[in-house]
This record gives C-alpha cells, sequence and structure tokens, in this order.
C-alpha cells in the first residue's frame, strides 16, 4: 500500500494525557499537512510542512500541540496534556502540489 | 482571512443532477479543490480546477470562475453511492490547503 498511512488508528486517553500519533506520507510527496474533523464540519487546518520545514501553524492551535517533520519523511503530531474538547478526529494529508491525498486518520477520544 | 461557503445539505433522487456551489473569500489563490467524504472515510479527491470554467472527470463536473470567487461542482446520473459530504477547498499560494464545511448529500431512490 502506497497511500498515506496513520498510526494509531484509534487512541482513547485520559484527561491530562500526552499523546501523539504518527503519519507516513506518500513517499514523493514534499507537502505534509494535519488537520482536525469533528462531526458534521469540515478539516480544519492545523500545520503544514513543506519537506522538513514547518510553513504554517494555524492560529487556533494551542501551545499544547507540537509537530515535527524530521528529514521530510514521516510527521508526527503530539498532544500535549489533553482535554476533551480535544476529542476528534486527526487526518494527516500529503500533497504534491496541487491536491492532497488523505490518510484514514486517528480518531482520538479523551475521557 | 479566508472563509468558503457551501450549502449544508442538498436532497436529490437517483438518476438526477445536483450542482454544489462554493463561494469564497481569500488570498493568493492557486485553485479550487473538489472531495468527497463518505461516513467514516477520509476525504477522497474529486477535481481542481485553477483556471476558469468547466472540468469534466465522468459523471462528475466541477467548474471554476475566479472573477466571481466562485465555483461548483456538478453531478450528473447520481446514484446512492454518491450518497457523502462534499467539500470544497481553496489552494492558497504555499501555503495551506483551506476546507469548507462541507455540503451533504443524502440520495434517494
Amino acid at each position: 500500500d502506497t497511500g498515506v498511512s496513520q498510526d494509531p488508528r484509534h487512541k482513547i486517553t485520559k484527561r491530562g494525557q500526552n499523546v501523539t500519533f504518527r503519519c507516513d506520507p506518500i513517499s514523493e510527496h514534499n507537502r505534509l499537512y494535519w488537520y482536525r474533523q469533528t462531526l458534521g464540519q469540515g478539516p480544519e487546518f492545523l500545520t503544514y510542512f513543506q519537506n522538513e520545514a514547518q510553513l504554517e501553524k494555524s492560529r487556533l492551535l494551542s501551545d499544547r500541540f507540537s509537530a515535527e517533520r524530521p528529514k521530510g519523511s514521516f510527521s508526527t503530531l503530539e498532544i500535549q496534556r489533553t482535554e476533551q474538547g480535544d476529542s476528534a478526529m486527526y487526518l494527516c494529508a500529503s500533497s504534491p502540489g496541487d491536491l492532497a491525498f488523505f490518510g484514514q486518520g486517528t480518531r482520538l477520544t479523551v475521557v | 482571512g479566508q472563509s468558503l461557503e457551501q450549502p449544508s445539505e442538498v436532497t436529490a433522487v437517483e438518476g438526477a443532477i445536483v450542482q454544489i456551489n462554493c463561494t469564497y473569500q481569500t488570498s493568493g489563490f492557486y485553485g479550487l479543490s473538489w472531495y468527497q467524504q463518505h461516513d467514516g472515510g477520509a476525504p477522497t479527491f474529486l477535481s481542481y480546477n485553477a483556471l476558469d470554467g468547466l472540468e469534466e472527470t465522468g459523471r462528475f463536473s466541477s467548474f471554476l470562475s475566479r472573477s466571481d470567487s466562485y465555483g461548483y461542482l456538478l453531478l450528473q446520473e447520481l446514484q446512492m453511492k454518491d450518497s457523502a459530504s462534499y467539500f470544497c477547498a481553496v489552494d492558497q499560494a504555499g501555503t495551506a490547503l483551506i476546507f469548507g464545511k462541507g455540503t451533504t448529500l443524502s440520495v434517494s431512490s
């Protein structure tokens, strides 16, 4: 399978714990995006990488969220001190330029 | 800032034609794309317009008017499997791909 893969697919965590998600993009794609999606809403932009450089981060993103893309390959998204409001589907997408290919997402539930 | 507006819901019957509109306000516009998302699934790419006019891909077509900051997705010969959410998204120059809130399409027999 050469698509975008995300791990884990599901994560249940207690409020206050830290969580980390991984995204493996399509190998030749230089752009990588992280989005958050809640029920009935569109994907909400979180952050964007061009190769290993994080070029943009949403102003809605608190400092509890951090993302990395070492060596321009896979990426990780970490949420520290999780809150119930962080419960959502976290989607990763990679792009060669014009269009994005999404992974299946990581569904986070904070209890 | 940037914003995209699309209807929240559209209903239609099998075999019909439906048009989903999208208006946008953004800077550094490169193009408008459309994605389909079934319940529980990931968004999948349908179509992309960088230039004015109509792009046709099978039963789906997409239109863009840059001067009007407007586009639409046209779905023909609707099938039950087309029931899904449809999102327009703006590709901004060198920055993020920004999505609308989506249109839920319900196709009935």
